[in-house]
């Protein structure tokens, strides 16, 4: 089926400290996987992506890795600021229609 | 300029009625979507408009009806609604597929939907 599901549901980090979210995909034919995250009261906001020609893409303070193999995907954020508190969406793209299918979402908690 | 606009933010209905919620995107991007996000934060696509073609529509119930006048707007009208129906509404777009590369996909602020 259509499933991206996340094996953390709640992450709490204390500030400072480097987050990592992972989140497990179905479809081994998605070629495209994006990181979201949501603020609350708000939509989502693309935070980095990677295709599936590379196992690693870096940003600011964020980076992205792709396992393949086991369909597996995850978000590291280094020094996590307070700022970072929101819920974070893995979602892959399907071939068909350009269609993006979310992952359940991890709630990222950063404490002071 | 908002990228991705929905109106209205909130909307409180009562069972039975119909309602309609507009997205405007100054993007010029040419797929427009709607995802909907339950209780529980889980985001799905009910529907994908290219070029005023629609190209998706997942399982959704026949009294979702959305509608594009041109590639910059998708608006849905929802028909005899249900409490079933209450949850946030995204309307997001994004420029096709160009060979194997995506471009934007940018999300609206969503549309909270309360039926009482």
């Amino acid at each position: 089926g259509e499933s991206v599901g996340l094996h953390l549901p709640t992450l709490s980090v204390q500030e400072g400290d480097n987050s990592i979210i992972n989140c497990a995909y179905s479809n081994s034919a998605s070629d495209y996987f994006i990181w979201y995250k949501q603020e609350s009261g708000k939509g989502p906001q693309f935070i980095i992506d990677i295709r599936s020609n590379m196992d690693k893409r870096q940003g600011q303070r964020v980076t992205v890795l792709l396992n393949k193999t086991v369909k597996h995907l995850s978000l590291q954020i280094a020094a996590t600021q307070p700022g970072d508190s929101a819920v974070y969406f893995c979602a892959e793209k399907w071939e068909y229609g350009n269609k993006l299918v979310f992952g359940a979402g991890t709630i990222l908690r950063v404490k002071s | 300029d908002t990228a991705v606009s929905q109106t209205p933010k909130y909307l409180v209905t009562q069972m039975g009625n119909d309602k309609s919620i507009k997205c405007e995107q100054n993007l010029g991007h040419d797929t427009m979507y709607w995802y909907k996000q339950d209780s529980k934060k889980f985001l799905k696509i009910m529907f994908s408009y290219n070029n005023k073609e629609l190209i998706i529509n997942e399982t959704v119930p026949n009294r979702f009806s959305p509608k594009s006048p041109d590639k910059a707007h998708l608006n849905l009208h929802i028909n005899s609604l249900e409490l079933g129906d209450s949850a946030v509404y995204f309307c997001a777009s994004s420029q096709g597929d160009r060979g194997r590369r995506v471009y934007g996909y940018t999300f609206g602020s969503g549309t909270r939907l309360t039926v009482v």
